[in-house]
Formats: structure tokens, C-alpha cells, sequence
């Protein structure tokens, strides 16, 4: 089974629209991310959490609202984007503190254009 | 000066060569290094972790310099499927945060 899985991989939306991209790991660890990778930039790290708690936000704008109901589970919801939030979302998983924890898992990703 | 900084590339060389990359960092205080590699249209994957003594798995060796604050990849035998973004990633702060650079293009060719 993957480790880190999103849905959905692909998505199209309007300005005026609500969607929610979601993340769940199977890995058994406590910190979860979200970054954002565009063309020509490297990963953008918006968001973590550790022990469902956000411990990072990366004056990230408010159209992007996170959602950590559990350490195995986290959303990215959206609403009144703007086209040039076009990118690849990737979500991300680590257990840090043990040997090795730093090591982050991703999952395939989401490619979202905004219409 | 920008936190990760690495060549973009893209590299093109041939099966069999031996290709090296670069990268510098900006924090001193950085604590952990490491290579991902990402192929086109998918995620990001650990390739290795980089120690202070310098480390070798297989035919990929990498190194460390914390006082040029520098980090290398050499890749032996260059391979077509080594052809991928190969991304530096530094561990500078916080509980567990990463900041990649943009990452180095490679392309291996018959």
C-alpha cells in the first residue's frame, strides 16, 4: 500500500469555487506537510503540523485554510484562488525524533489549475 | 542570498560517464543534508542522506563541506534511468522543516 496518498491527483477550478485536496499517510508518523511546487521554483513549504497541531505557517494567504483532524489525515481547503496559484500541492509525512525521522515521505500530488 | 542554491542544469552526458553536482547553503547553523530525486510529473524521493564523513551508496557518493558550506553528488556509470531532477535539501531549523533548492536537471542519453 503507498505510504502517502492524495486525492485528487488531478483538479480544475474556477475562482469562484470551494474544493478541498486531501492527504492521509499509512506510516505511522506525526508530522504532516503541504508545499506547493511551481514551474522554475523550488518546494514552497506552506504548512505543518506535528501531533495534529500546525506548528508552521509560511505567510501562506488565507484562500488556503489547513485541516489536521487526526496524525494520519490532513486538507488543504480552497476557495477564491487566483490562476497564478496554478501548481503541483504536495503533501508529506515524517516522524521526526527518531534515527533517520527527518526523511520526508511524499505523495504523488495534486496538479490544480485555477481557471 | 538565496537559502539552497544549486545549478539548474540541465546535464547531458552519456551512459557510463560520471557526472557531479553542486550545491551551497546559506545557514550556517544548518543541521542535515540530504539528495532527493524527483522524475518528471512525480514526487519527490529520498535519494540519500549526506554525513560530515562523506557517504557512498552504490555508484552515488556525496559529500559534505560545512565550512565552504557546500554539498556535492557524484554519480558513477551514469545510468538512463539516473536521468531525473536531482533536489538539495538542507534541514536549517524548526522541530522538522526542509528547504529544497530548485533542483539539477539530468539527463543521461544512449
Amino acid at each position: 500500500e503507498t505510504g502517502v496518498t492524495q486525492t485528487p491527483r488531478h483538479l480544475v477550478m474556477g475562482m469562484t469555487n470551494k474544493k478541498s485536496l486531501k492527504c492521509e499517510q499509512h506510516l505511522g508518523h506525526n508530522a504532516m506537510y503541504w508545499y506547493k511546487q511551481s514551474a522554475k521554483k523550488p518546494l514552497e513549504l506552506m504548512f505543518v503540523y506535528n501531533f495534529k497541531e500546525q506548528t508552521e505557517n509560511n505567510s501562506v494567504p488565507s484562500r488556503f485554510s489547513p485541516e489536521c483532524p487526526n496524525s494520519s489525515h490532513l486538507f488543504l481547503h480552497l476557495h477564491t484562488l487566483q490562476p497564478e496559484d496554478s501548481a503541483l500541492y504536495l503533501c508529506a509525512s515524517s516522524h521526526p525524533g527518531l534515527e533517520g525521522g527527518d526523511e520526508q515521505f511524499f505523495g504523488p500530488g495534486t496538479r490544480l489549475t485555477v481557471l | 542570498r538565496k537559502e539552497v542554491e544549486q545549478d539548474p542544469g540541465p546535464f547531458n552526458v552519456p551512459e557510463g560517464a560520471t557526472v557531479a553536482f553542486n550545491c551551497t547553503y546559506s545557514n550556517s547553523a544548518s543541521q542535515s543534508f540530504f539528495w532527493y530525486r524527483q522524475d518528471c510529473r512525480k514526487e519527490p524521493k529520498l535519494l540519500m542522506s549526506v554525513y560530515s564523513s562523506g557517504n557512498e551508496d552504490g555508484r552515488f557518493t556525496a559529500q559534505l563541506n560545512r565550512a565552504s558550506q557546500y554539498i556535492s553528488l557524484l554519480i558513477r556509470d551514469s545510468k538512463l534511468s539516473d536521468s531525473a531532477t536531482y533536489l538539495c535539501v538542507v534541514k536549517t531549523s524548526g522541530y522538522s522543516t526542509l528547504t529544497f533548492g530548485k533542483g539539477t536537471m539530468l539527463l543521461v542519453s544512449p
